[in-house]
């Protein structure tokens, strides 16, 4: 069971072209992650947001973490080819491990 | 250093055999985590250690499945009497921090997985 809805579960877009994933919850988190996974590998680790209302940019992607820390979205400005792959959007829970609850991802695909 | 590393990267079992699957964390880490993502999905938490100490094994789908790390270093998920619905890819992960602050989070490395086919 995901608690995480991730929007939308597949997109196909142009080479430089914008794009909005979007990363949905009723709970709150401690802090929310986006990863991209491309096939044959793991996760691996884009960005972490823990305030509410905080926007992190990373070259050409941008995330925001909702002010009630439910939800998020990653933002891509003119996709390349390169940024085709699948994001995950994780939420971590305050105390203990940090056990993480990951949505069910959004597969993207950037035509060259 | 190395990364975290998984083995094999590939398994195929008939149904009812009994599959061992490992992961070698980043050495020096002390948390680590198992996830099964099925196909579509994203990763699902399975169990997680702490050095050697299995603090939480909540996500296991039944008692066909079982972890351990005997030294605190590898791991291996072991399944028993693998059934069709195991077809999945199984992630270790491991983390350096035992990451207990409340509004931090701690990077957790990904190992490449294993896909088990269950035929």
């Amino acid at each position: 069971t995901q608690l995480l809805e991730q929007s939308p579960q597949f997109l196909s877009i142009q080479e430089g072209e914008n794009l909005t994933v979007y990363c949905n919850s009723s709970s709150v988190f401690s802090s929310l992650q986006w990863y991209r996974q491309e096939p044959g590998e793991g996760p691996v680790l884009l960005v972490t947001v823990v305030t509410g209302g905080e926007v992190k940019k990373l070259k050409r992607l941008t995330f925001q973490f909702g002010d009630a820390r439910k939800d998020s979205s990653l933002h891509i400005t003119a996709a390349q080819p390169g940024d085709t792959g699948l994001y995950l959007c994780a939420g971590a829970h305050s105390g203990g491990y940090q056990k993480v609850t990951f949505g069910i991802g959004t597969k993207l695909q950037v035509i060259p | 250093g190395a990364g975290v590393s998984q083995s094999p990267r590939y398994k195929v079992a008939k149904r009812g055999q009994d599959v061992a699957l490992r992961c070698d964390p980043i050495s020096g880490h002390v948390s680590l985590f198992w996830y099964q993502q099925a196909l579509g999905q994203g990763p699902e938490f399975l169990t997680y250690f702490q050095n050697e100490a299995q603090l939480d094994k909540s996500g296991l789908p039944s008692d066909r499945f079982f972890a351990e790390r005997p030294e605190g270093s590898v791991s291996t998920l072991k399944i028993q009497r693998t059934q069709q619905e195991d077809s999945a890819v199984y992630l270790c992960a491991s983390s350096f921090h035992l990451a207990r602050l409340q509004g931090a989070f701690y990077e957790q490395y990904f190992g490449p997985g294993t896909r088990l086919t269950v035929t």
